[in-house]
């Protein structure tokens, strides 16, 4: 069965600094990732997906991630945090063939940003 | 605001009742597909539809049944609910044509049993 490892549960990083999220999956063969973003309260919202080609990715919000597929990893970053990005930020694998449209979400890493 | 609607935002009920969770999807998709949030599973698959048929189905309880109508909103009914049954439903939609559509969802409903 696919599976989603986010390892680090909670993240703290001080406003202008880098950040890395990282995200590691468990499938027989590459599945489409996906980066989400909850802020509290609210639904969840893509920032950016992985199909195929380029293994950077970009997204909204300044956000980044890299597929690489030797690490089984699918890690999100940004250049420069602003306040406005904490927020809980959930990895999410699809497969390529078959298991209908299902989303399997990793457990989350929870991001706040000092000031 | 992703176009995908949910209601109601809140609902607090008591162990063995009944509730209804409603959903309408964006304009034009086909998909609607539902999850729960809860703090010891996570974020969970439950159920797939696609055009008012079951498409998909994931760890969802035989307690909980869903379906999709003719307009394609769709309703999550749960029933004989347990304090576990506690958590944030997430409703989400997708375009028709495919695989690489991406899934927008609700703000969720807040589920809680007393």
């Amino acid at each position: 069965a696919q599976s989603v490892t986010q390892p680090d549960i909670h993240i703290t990083v001080s406003e202008g600094a880098s950040l890395e999220l990282r995200c590691n999956y468990s499938y027989g063969a590459t599945p489409y990732l996906f980066w989400y973003v909850q802020s509290p309260g609210q639904g969840l919202q893509l920032l950016l997906k992985y199909f195929s080609g380029d293994t950077l990715v970009q997204g909204i919000k300044g956000f980044e991630a890299e597929f690489k597929r030797s690490q089984s990893s699918f890690n999100l970053r940004k250049p420069s945090v602003h306040w406005s990005d904490a927020a809980e930020y959930f990895c999410a694998v699809k497969p390529t063939t078959g298991g209908g449209n299902k989303l399997t979400f990793g457990t989350g890493t929870q991001l706040k940003v000092e000031l | 605001d992703s176009g995908v609607t949910q209601t109601p935002k809140h609902l607090i009920t008591a162990t063995g009742q009944r509730v209804t969770l409603r959903c309408s999807p964006r304009s034009g998709d086909l998909s609607v597909y539902w999850y729960q949030q809860s703090l010891d599973q996570g974020l969970q698959f439950l159920i797939q539809y696609y055009n008012g048929e079951e498409r998909a189905k994931g760890n969802i309880l035989e307690r909980f049944s869903a379906q999709q109508f003719p307009d394609l909103h769709s309703e999550l009914n749960l029933s004989s609910l347990e304090l576990g049954d506690s958590a944030l439903y997430f409703c989400a939609s997708s375009a028709p044509g495919g695989f690489y559509n991406e899934q927008f969802f609700g703000p969720g409903t807040r589920l809680t049993v007393l």
